[in-house]
């Protein structure tokens, strides 16, 4: 079975430009999440969506969005990108939206110049 | 309120000696907890995980946890370290909802292993 896909790998944007994050659950998943990780914050919950809907969001600013399509497939959007949101951003799946097993993706590195 | 404290963010140990990454949590309900490895820049792996049944959790690579509820801890052990296991290791606790997300983790632990 397929794992969880994080597309792009890698990205370079500037300062005040905005970004789209792609995340394809592992088949049969229905929940996703979205979390930050940074050297200084470590692991931080960004958000978790189950069958299109947004069911849990962390402590970030209104910046950050995402949704999840019918197929279960999620993006998360970055506007008006700062420097501080260079980071590694991970993608995670699981069966279900209080399902604890979760798996991750390889995670979409994200540099702000 | 749930909350995962790792204790040491590095951890050196030599080839073929023991591994102890230590974990402690708070957890207002029984937890369900998890170790997680990631190898650099690479996303986090599910090592093992505790749902309540046996206290003593074997996991992939070797490595084994133990519940211990009086201590509250969930130590990750391994008994013979592997240059392959130089990694970051994070232990989490389950959460159900809120703005923390459905896991916490701790820190993370880097485990480094000399030849």
């Amino acid at each position: 079975k397929a794992g969880v896909t994080q597309t792009p790998r890698y990205l370079i944007k500037t300062r005040g430009q905005q970004v789209t994050l792609s995340c394809s659950p592992i088949s049969g998943h229905r929940s996703v999440s979205w979390y930050q990780q940074t050297p200084g914050q470590g692991l931080q919950f960004l958000f978790e969506y189950f069958s299109e809907t947004q069911r849990n969001k962390g402590n970030f600013p209104g910046r950050f969005s995402g949704r999840q399509f019918s197929n279960s497939r999620s993006e998360m959007n970055v506007s008006t990108l700062e420097l501080g949101d260079s980071a590694l951003y991970l993608c995670a799946s699981s069966r279900g939206v209080r399902s604890y097993e979760q798996y991750f993706g390889p995670g979409t590195r994200l540099t702000v110049t | 309120a749930q909350s995962v404290t790792q204790l040491g963010s590095h951890v050196s140990v030599s080839e073929g000696a023991l591994v102890l990454l230590r974990c402690n949590y708070s957890s207002s309900v029984p937890p369900y907890l998890f170790w997680y490895v990631q190898y650099p820049n690479q996303g986090l792996q599910l090592l093992l995980k505790y749902t309540s049944a046996a206290t003593l959790v074997k996991g992939i690579n070797g490595f084994e946890a133990e519940f211990k509820k009086s201590e509250t801890s969930f130590h990750l052990t391994k008994p013979s370290a592997h240059m392959s296991d130089a990694a970051e290791y994070f232990c989490a606790v389950s959460f159900y909802g809120g703005s923390q997300g459905n896991l916490i983790f701790g820190k993370g632990t880097k485990l480094s292993v000399k030849p």
